[in-house]
């Protein structure tokens, strides 16, 4: 089946530094991949659209200056989060998805900032 | 996007059929529903979808009632693995509309 991982699974930052996620499809090619962020009991909020070798569709509220996302292949896509705060501390998932097929989630990625 | 209704939690026995339902009243007509589980710590993980009938695979059934305004997601003997939100998502068939946004869910709680 088609697996999507995500490296570091768990990662802890200071406040003011950047930090690096990264989404890949192991054993398919995904032409579109998501990004989504999922606070404490709080249900996934997605965060960004991203298709291979283009510019990622953020959605409302997000900021793209904050949460650079670079989608350079189709098996890899990179989340950074620059000048990380408290209030960045989520778990950020990414998912990927191949035309016509189903959408596949990531692990997940626990982020906290000290 | 066509917006899902689902309880906010449920409670069932291991061994026991559960049936975990969902509304949605404004769907169009190119809606497909689908459900997708969240164990806790992971990523969601994939379960059915139909458009207009009933459809059965390894892990669930999916009910779809025949104005397709409500379904139904049927684990037929539940275990304590499956404890896990459940979110019932539409998703439109049409090309380009292909990100999922994800309701509250309904949180699944199986006794031993």
């Amino acid at each position: 089946g088609a697996v999507v991982s995500q490296h570091p699974s768990w990662v802890i930052c200071k406040s003011g530094t950047s930090v690096k996620i990264e989404c890949r499809s192991l054993d398919f090619q995904a032409t579109t991949m998501f990004w989504y962020r999922q606070f404490p009991k709080q249900s996934l909020m997605l965060m960004a659209t991203s298709n291979e070798g283009s510019k990622a569709t953020y959605e409302q509220g997000v900021e793209k200056d904050k949460f650079l996302i670079n989608h350079a292949s189709l098996t890899l896509s990179t989340l950074t989060v620059t000048s990380a705060h408290p209030e960045d501390s989520s778990f950020y998932i990414c998912s990927a998805r191949r035309t016509g097929y189903e959408q596949y989630f990531g692990p997940g990625t626990r982020l906290t900032v000290t | 996007d066509a917006k899902t209704t689902q309880p906010n939690s449920m409670e069932s026995n291991e061994e026991e059929p559960v049936h975990l339902p969902c509304n949605h009243s404004t769907i169009s007509g190119t809606d497909y529903i689908h459900w997708y589980r969240q164990l806790p710590s992971q990523g969601p993980e994939y379960v059915i979808h139909g458009l207009t009938s009933n459809v059965n695979n390894r892990m669930a059934s999916l009910a779809i009632a025949e104005d397709r305004k409500s379904s139904t997601l049927i684990l037929h003997r539940a275990t304590l693995r499956d404890a896990a939100v459940y979110y019932c998502i539409l998703r439109p068939l049409i090309q380009g509309a292909q990100k999922l946004v994800f309701g509250q869910g309904t949180r699944l709680t199986i006794n031993p």
